[in-house]
């Protein structure tokens, strides 16, 4: 398996402009989260999708912030306006179910200039 | 909620060293995860370790459930151990909460 793919890698936009970040999770893992990460906050848990469910968006920032997960096999993080302080580091992660291991994408670099 | 805490926050180590990181947190948890973020930015899965004790190569992990803690040794370090190691506690449910992480430079 490719493991969890992210994309785009990096991303540049104005402020003001519409985001969308996106997640390939590991076939078969029924469970995903993303989580965003910053020098200050470190990593923090924005949402989490069991069976395609979102089951705690807790962790979203503001209502500018939204996810969806369609399908098994993909999943989005909109940002809606965007401002500078959005600028982070956005993981996708996904898990097979309870107790079993977490495994991260690679990230992306999202600058909100 | 559940608080993960590890230390130290910043460690130096020549190559060779050995080195233990510490992970404490507050509550029960349903599983622990250690991690190594690369000069990257990637995260690495290094154990899974709800319990006992698990090695590969030159890192083991131990983890004591009941007393709330997790250890991370690292034996001979290496350059390329460089980076941030955290340590992540699966509560009940899915979430998972990572502490801040121990930042490990290792130099030549």
């Amino acid at each position: 398996d490719a493991g969890v793919i992210q994309s785009p890698r990096h991303e540049v936009t104005e402020m003001g402009q519409e985001v969308t970040l996106r997640c390939k999770p590991i076939s078969g893992h029924n469970s995903l989260f993303w989580y965003r990460q910053t020098m200050m906050r470190g990593l923090e848990l924005l949402i989490y999708f069991n069976n395609n469910v979102p089951i705690d968006d807790s962790g979203m920032p503001e209502d500018r912030f939204s996810a969806k997960m369609p399908n098994a096999s993909f999943s989005t993080l909109k940002i809606q306006p965007s401002e500078p302080r959005d600028s982070a580091v956005y993981f996708c992660a996904s898990r097979l179910g309870l107790n079993t291991e977490a495994f991260f994408g690679q990230g992306t670099r999202l600058t909100v200039v | 909620g559940i608080q993960v805490e590890q230390s130290p926050p910043d460690l130096i180590l020549q190559e060779g060293a050995n080195s233990t990181l510490r992970c404490n947190f507050s509550d029960s948890v349903n599983n622990l995860q250690w991690f190594h973020q690369n000069p990257w930015g990637q995260l690495i899965n290094l154990f899974y370790i709800p319990s006992g004790t698990k090695q590969n190569g030159r890192l083991s992990a131990t983890t004591v459930a009941t007393e709330r803690y997790s250890l991370l040794y690292i034996s001979s370090s290496q350059t390329t151990d460089s980076g941030v190691y955290f340590c992540a506690v699966h509560t009940g449910g899915f979430k998972t909460i990572f502490g801040a992480g121990t930042r490990l430079f290792v130099k030549a």
